[in-house]
């Protein structure tokens, strides 16, 4: 099994359509979760972390579900600009740190 | 704009060729990181260091060589390499090489290596 999976996609939806994105992790122990956004040929940048309580900034809801070992960012009112690849990032527990990426999951959002 | 600037943009070299790839934060972060991202794929660990020692290496081979010469500075050495070590390296950093909340890992914009 993969330390992280993620639906690879593409996933195309129109502009102002909610999408969710889904994400599972083998590793029990892991301490902090993260999504990244990247855009065709550029690094990785945080979009949020995910707080075992829910958090939310903006149109973007992440959830976390430490006893099912699932993540979810939700994507509310989808922008032409949010198309990307989401990438659901897990920081393992080695002590120092281990960002373990998924496959990431694209998003294509059309007029 | 990302505070982890790299150097080069990209890089074209031959199997036989010795080159370095440079990365620099001026965030006063303690720990850097080397990844390498292939086409398609996500970013795989290869280098941690910690208060400028090496604290992760993720079974690289040694035509790979890292080195941190201060705080600010990465360097990433390359040697002997293969074609298939074509790929997106990226550099990253954050405040501490801890697994501590809070503790995010910025990324540079990668070198483009390309070993012909």
């Amino acid at each position: 099994r993969k330390e992280v999976e993620q639906d690879p996609g593409p996933f195309n939806v129109p502009e102002g359509a909610t999408v969710a994105f889904n994400c599972t992790y083998s590793n029990s122990a892991s301490q902090s979760f993260f999504w990244y956004r990247q855009d065709c040929r550029k690094e990785p940048k945080l979009l949020m972390s995910v707080y075992s309580s829910g958090n939310e900034d903006g149109r973007f809801t992440a959830q976390l579900n430490r006893a099912s070992q699932y993540i979810s960012l939700l994507i509310r009112d989808s922008k032409l600009s949010d198309s990307a690849t989401y990438l659901c990032v897990v920081n393992m527990n080695t002590g120092f740190q281990k960002l373990v990426f998924g496959t990431g999951t694209r998003l294509l959002v059309s007029p | 704009d990302t505070e982890v600037t790299q150097t080069p943009k990209h890089l074209v070299m031959g199997m036989t060729n010795k080159k370095s790839l440079k990365c620099e934060q001026h965030m006063g972060h303690r720990a850097m990181y080397w990844y390498k991202q292939k086409a398609k794929k996500p970013p795989e660990l290869m280098f941690v260091y910690s208060y400028e020692k090496l604290s992760i290496n993720e079974s690289v081979p040694s035509r790979f060589s890292p080195e941190c010469p201060n705080s600010s500075l990465l360097n990433l050495h390359l040697h002997a390499l293969q074609p298939e070590d074509s790929a997106l390296y990226l550099c990253a950093s954050s405040r501490q090489g801890t697994a501590a909340s809070g503790n995010t890992i910025y990324f540079g914009e990668g070198s483009w290596l390309t070993v012909v």
